[in-house]
């Protein structure tokens, strides 16, 4: 079965700093990878996916993550992080059933100024 | 803009009580689905539904059932609420197109308290 797992499930950076949230991926088949982000309140938002191609992917608000086979990875960055980004981050692959997300448990980010 | 609603944001249920939760979306999207949410559990998947009358069970189904009787509309209902379900209910729908890959669209989520 796919499964996707989040190393660390609260990590904190300074304003203005490396965001690096990390997801190691179990998939037999290619898998179709995403990230969400969920705000506050809110319900969770595509930052970005992987399919095919291109291996780097760019998402909404700087956010990029690579996807990288030999090392079963997809780990999200951002150069810079901003106070604004401080929210719930999750991992997802792509489920056997082909409609539905299997999702990592979450990344919580904080943000020091 | 994709837009799913859920009927309720906060709802307080009493134990053994018959819960219903609705969502609809207004992009004509084949699947729709139902999760789950628990702090430090992320989502795990309830039911899903990719077309009218069609559902499939998720990895959590027990206690649950769904209803699907126009494309827009999936309604989760809790037969006899239990306090092991007070939790974060999330509906999402898709596309039904190489589904897959395609993103799925979040609902603001209904956090449900069974006293």
């Amino acid at each position: 079965a796919q499964s996707v797992t989040q190393l660390g499930s609260h990590v904190s950076v300074s304003e203005g700093a490396l965001v690096l949230l990390r997801c190691n991926y179990s998939s037999s088949v290619p898998p179709y990878l995403f990230w969400y982000v969920q705000y506050p309140n809110q319900g969770l938002q595509l930052l970005l996916k992987y399919t095919t191609g291109a291996t780097l992917v760019k998402g909404i608000n700087g956010f990029e993550a690579e996807f990288k086979k030999s090392e079963t990875s997809f780990h999200l960055t951002k150069p810079s992080a901003h106070m604004s980004d401080a929210a719930e981050y999750f991992c997802a692959v792509s489920s056997n059933s082909g409609y539905a997300l299997n999702f990592g448990k979450g990344t919580s980010l904080l943000v020091t100024p | 803009d994709v837009k799913v609603t859920q009927s309720s944001r906060y709802l307080v249920k009493r134990t053994g009580e018959k819960v219903f939760l609705e969502c609809v979306q207004d992009m004509d999207h084949e699947n729709m689905f139902w999760y789950r949410q628990d702090p430090g559990l992320g989502l795990r998947l309830i039911y899903f539904s990719y077309d009218v009358k069609m559902k499939e069970k998720g990895d959590i189904p027990e206690g649950y059932s769904v209803s699907r009787e126009k494309k827009e509309r999936f309604s989760l209902i809790l037969e006899s609420a239990s306090t092991n379900q007070t939790s974060m209910y999330l509906c999402a729908s898709s596309p039904g197109s190489g589904r897959a890959f395609q993103t799925q669209y979040f609902g603001p989520g209904t956090r449900l308290l069974v006293l």
